[in-house]
């Protein structure tokens, strides 16, 4: 089975900080991964995702992401984060043949202007 | 164009009664996927549903119940409620079935049981 570890529970930083957040993935098969984030009052929307190919992927809003299979991890990552960017965020993992998203617990980031 | 639009938004039940949850994917989307979000956790798989046939399955109990219409809305059903089945259930809709079709998200409904 398929699981994803998220292990910055809650994260604060000022503006201009630069931002990774951690999420690992269990599974040993071929995956696909995502980072979705859920603004204040919003539904979840797609930041980003890794299917195959480059392993360094780019999202909106700035984002990137590093997939290192080594590893089992897709690292969540940008350079100088704003006040905006206050929000969950969730790493979330599917497989072939196994087409639900599975989400890690999640990530609340708080930007201090 | 409108995005994955559920109903209600909120919704107050009492233990043992039965919750109907509707959504309406995005047009032109065939598939169709229930998650359960408790608060501080990630959402948590429960249905999915591709041409109005059950496509997965997540663990949940039996008094949990999902159905796909012709027009690919859905239906989730929740019987004999229990207080912690209170959270928000996501709705997702996305083109087709598979792994790596983008699920688009709805705003949620919001179930409380007291």
């Amino acid at each position: 089975a398929q699981s994803v570890s998220q292990h910055n529970h809650h994260v604060i930083l000022s503006e201009a900080a630069s931002l990774e957040l951690g999420c690992n993935y269990s599974y040993g098969g071929t995956v696909n991964l995502f980072w979705y984030v859920q603004y204040p009052g919003q539904h979840l929307q797609l930041l980003l995702k890794y299917f195959s190919g480059d392993p360094l992927v780019k999202g909106i809003k700035g984002f990137e992401a590093e997939f290192i299979k080594s590893k089992f991890s897709f690292n969540l990552r940008k350079p100088s984060v704003q006040w905006s960017d206050t929000a969950e965020y969730f790493c979330a993992v599917t497989s072939f043949g196994n087409e639900k998203l599975t989400f890690g617990t999640g990530t609340r980031l708080t930007i201090i202007p | 164009d409108a995005g994955v639009t559920q109903s209600p938004t909120h919704l107050i039940k009492t233990r043992g009664q039965h919750v109907t949850l509707r959504c309406s994917p995005i047009s032109g989307h065939k598939s169709v996927s229930w998650y359960q979000q408790v608060l501080g956790q990630g959402p948590q798989f429960i249905f999915q549903y591709y041409e109005k046939e059950e496509r997965g399955r997540g663990n949940f109990p039996d008094r949990f119940s999902a159905r796909q219409f012709p027009n690919y809305s859905s239906e989730l059903n929740v019987n004999a409620l229990l207080l912690g089945d209170s959270a928000l259930y996501l709705c997702a809709s996305s083109s087709q079935a598979g792994s790596t079709y983008e699920q688009y998200f709805g705003p949620g409904t919001r179930l409380t049981v007291t």
